[in-house]
């Protein structure tokens, strides 16, 4: 079974530009989630995809931060304009009917300078 | 309350001495405990989970004890070895309606010394 897919693995830019990150989650995998992980911290919720159906955006920065899942499989997060603070490991994982726990992938390392 | 703590913040043990990371909850609806195990550069990975209706699983090494009075719940590294140096994050989960949802401890760092 193949992972949960994430691209690019890093990313370096400027404050006050745009950036985006690509996840490819597990086939079949219904809900798809995305986190972001500051450095020496845990993961923290950003959002909750089932299908393409937002369920839980409640923790993301609406002001910059954007979303979507199309057709239910592909998601794309996006920043801008990104922060200093925004610098942190964004991490994508999604999990199957029923599952308890998540598959992560490896994730994209945001740095803004 | 959603918060996890988790304790302590990093962890140096000797190979093959036993490793106890420690987190607690507030809110009683959790009803998933999973432990991930996250190398540097990877994403998080799931180690071994519990349920409340049981005080005690084990796999192999790791060993999770769950305290349902107290609200806490511990994971056992027993027999530490260096390949085991990473961290560790507790998390608790409820089921949503559609799906789960995971809130993560602030993780421990640790180091097993060869």
């Amino acid at each position: 079974e193949a992972g949960v897919a994430q691209s690019p693995r890093y990313k370096i830019i400027e404050k006050r530009q745009s950036v985006a990150f690509w996840c490819n989650p597990i086939s079949g995998h219904a809900t798809l989630y995305w986190y972001q992980q500051i450095l020496g911290q845990g993961p923290k919720l950003l959002i909750q995809f089932q299908n393409n159906g937002v369920v839980d955006d409640s923790q993301l920065p609406k002001d910059r931060f954007s979303a979507e899942r199309l057709k239910g499989v592909d998601s794309t997060l996006k920043i801008q304009p990104a922060k200093l603070e925004d610098s942190a490991v964004y991490l994508c994982a999604s999990s199957g009917q029923g599952q308890g726990g998540y598959t992560f992938g490896s994730g994209t390392r945001l740095t803004v300078v | 309350q959603q918060q996890v703590k988790q304790s302590p913040q990093s962890l140096i043990v000797q190979k093959g001495g036993i490793s106890i990371i420690n987190c607690a909850y507030e809110n009683t609806a959790f009803d998933y405990f999973p432990w991930y195990q996250q190398f540097p550069g990877k994403g998080p990975a799931l180690l071994i989970a519990i349920r409340p209706d049981v005080s005690e699983k084990k796999e192999g090494r790791f060993t999770i004890s769950f305290n349902k009075s107290a609200k806490q719940f511990s994971l056992h590294i027993m027999d530490s070895q260096p390949g085991d140096s990473a961290t560790y994050f507790c998390a608790a989960s409820i089921y949503g309606g559609s799906a789960r949802q995971l809130t993560f401890g602030s993780g421990t760092q640790l180091t097993v010394l060869p």
